[in-house]
């Protein structure tokens, strides 16, 4: 089946530490997008990428990082510099910008 | 920038009653998209309305976008149980340079009482 995978589905972070979220797609889908959700709060948008190589911050891109470096592959990386990154963070793909997006399960990251 | 508001935060029904949520962007748009998400769950696309004054349907559910394309609706008829969720619209700015950058609302959660 095609899809998005975001491991772990699970994550503790320690302070300072740097922690990387994975999210993998099959759908062979040239964007990808982070979303980040907060409890009452729609998705805000972390970084999205348009095509291989290629990405743009989103609204609320201080703290985190990226990289493009595969067409299936879209990694973030929540930096210590982070200072509130307890969340549901959400991995999505669209076949190309501007199409309705696929979700991934997310993953919930919590501070030790 | 762009800011996309949806109205109301919460709303609770009665199975059967109608419910109707309400979406306003500070800019016009290109398109509209709706999405459901169940708890526990991820964002689910419901649809896509792109035309001024776009009407569509999906058996209870009836997605509306502005003359203007600045705002939208979802109205779903006879609610059941299994309507519960959050539901967001979300819009794509229409012209400048951040085309492929989705704003979403920050949606309804819908509760059913059986």
């Amino acid at each position: 089946d095609g899809g998005i995978t975001q491991s772990p589905k699970y994550l503790f972070r320690k302070e300072g530490q740097n922690v990387t979220l994975s999210c993998e797609q099959n759908l062979n889908h040239d964007a990808m997008y982070w979303y980040r959700q907060d409890p009452g709060q729609g998705l805000r948008l972390i970084y999205y990428s348009q095509i291989v190589n290629d990405f743009q911050k989103g609204d609320i891109a201080e703290g985190y990082s990226v990289s493009r470096e595969k067409k299936e592959s879209f990694p973030l990386t929540v930096t210590s510099a982070q200072k509130n990154p307890t969340a549901f963070y959400l991995c999505a793909s669209s076949s190309v910008s501007g199409q309705p997006q696929h979700f991934g399960d997310g993953t919930r990251l919590s501070i030790l | 920038g762009q800011q996309v508001m949806q109205i109301p935060q919460y709303q609770h029904v009665q199975e059967g009653e109608d419910f109707t949520t309400y979406c306003n962007s500070s800019t016009t748009l290109s398109n509209i998209q709706w999405y459901k998400q169940r708890p526990g769950g991820h964002p689910v696309f419901l649809i896509q309305l792109v035309k001024s004054g776009e009407v569509k349907k999906q058996k209870r559910l009836t997605f509306q976008f502005g003359e203007a394309k600045k705002n939208s609706s979802l109205h779903i008829t006879a609610t059941q149980t299994t309507d519960v969720g959050t539901y967001f619209c979300a819009g794509h700015r229409a012209g400048g340079t951040s085309y492929g950058k989705l704003t979403f609302g920050q949606g309804t959660i819908l509760t059913v009482h059986p």
